[in-house]
């Protein structure tokens, strides 16, 4: 079966520094991944989106980098702030189960602390 | 990106009653919406694909019956959780699919604490 992996353990960081999240899938072949914050209590806010055939994306201090041999993404937030602190989630497409429409699966994120 | 709007944004009930979450898209017409469920610390698990002007579809092991979806508008999904029992409480969200841009807009989240 399809299983997206990331590090359930919290990281903590010092402002300033480069954060880096990590998304493993096996047993996909995603045409694209997607990453998006969450704060606690609140619905998911999307951040990114990076497609099979690109390495990697920038948005402003965030970086993604896609590797479809490792089956693997990173999402690296460079100068990192407290506002930054939050979950970050992982997800990638996968056909509905009725065939239909491409719907995006999530992981089950990442805490990100970044200390002041 | 669009904005989805979700009511109420928390509720508490007693066990056995109806609880009805609204979702609506406030700048977009969204064919398509979805609704998921998240425990503490858990991932975003999809629970059906509200489709606008005919019958949801569920994901496996979720109950049709005891989670209603009607779709009534382009603009508006509600998810109606029947007969609610304490197992029900978790964090529902609501979200549209912007499928030029395979982005997924989420709602703001409903708390359903049932007692």
């Amino acid at each position: 079966s399809q299983k997206i992996e990331q590090n359930s353990e919290a990281l903590n960081i010092q402002e300033g520094k480069t954060a880096t999240l990590t998304c493993n899938y096996t047993n996909y072949s995603p045409a694209y991944l997607q990453w998006y914050r969450q704060d606690p209590g609140r619905g998911p806010v999307f951040l990114l989106l990076i497609r099979e055939n690109e390495k990697e994306k920038r948005k402003e201090r965030l970086k993604v980098t896609f590797d479809t041999t490792l089956k693997q993404s990173l999402f690296h937030i460079t100068a990192s702030q407290p506002a930054d602190s939050a979950t970050y989630l992982c997800a990638l497409d996968i056909t509905h189960a009725s065939g239909g429409s491409y719907i995006p699966t999530f992981g089950r994120g990442t805490s990100l602390i970044v200390h002041p | 990106g669009a904005v989805v709007s979700q009511h109420p944004s928390w509720v508490i009930c007693k066990s056995g009653t109806s609880v009805k979450i609204e979702c609506r898209s406030l700048d977009f017409q969204a064919t398509t919406m979805f609704w998921y469920r998240q425990f503490p610390k858990q991932s975003l698990m999809l629970m059906a694909t509200s489709n606008e002007g005919s019958k949801a579809t569920y994901e496996q092991g979720v109950e049709k019956d005891k989670f209603l979806i009607n779709h009534a508008s382009l603009t508006l999904s509600t998810l109606t959780v029947t007969s609610a029992h304490p197992e029900d409480s978790s964090f529902y969200i609501c979200s549209e699919l912007a499928v030029s841009t395979d982005t997924q807009y989420f709602g703001p989240g409903t708390r359903l604490t049932v007692l």
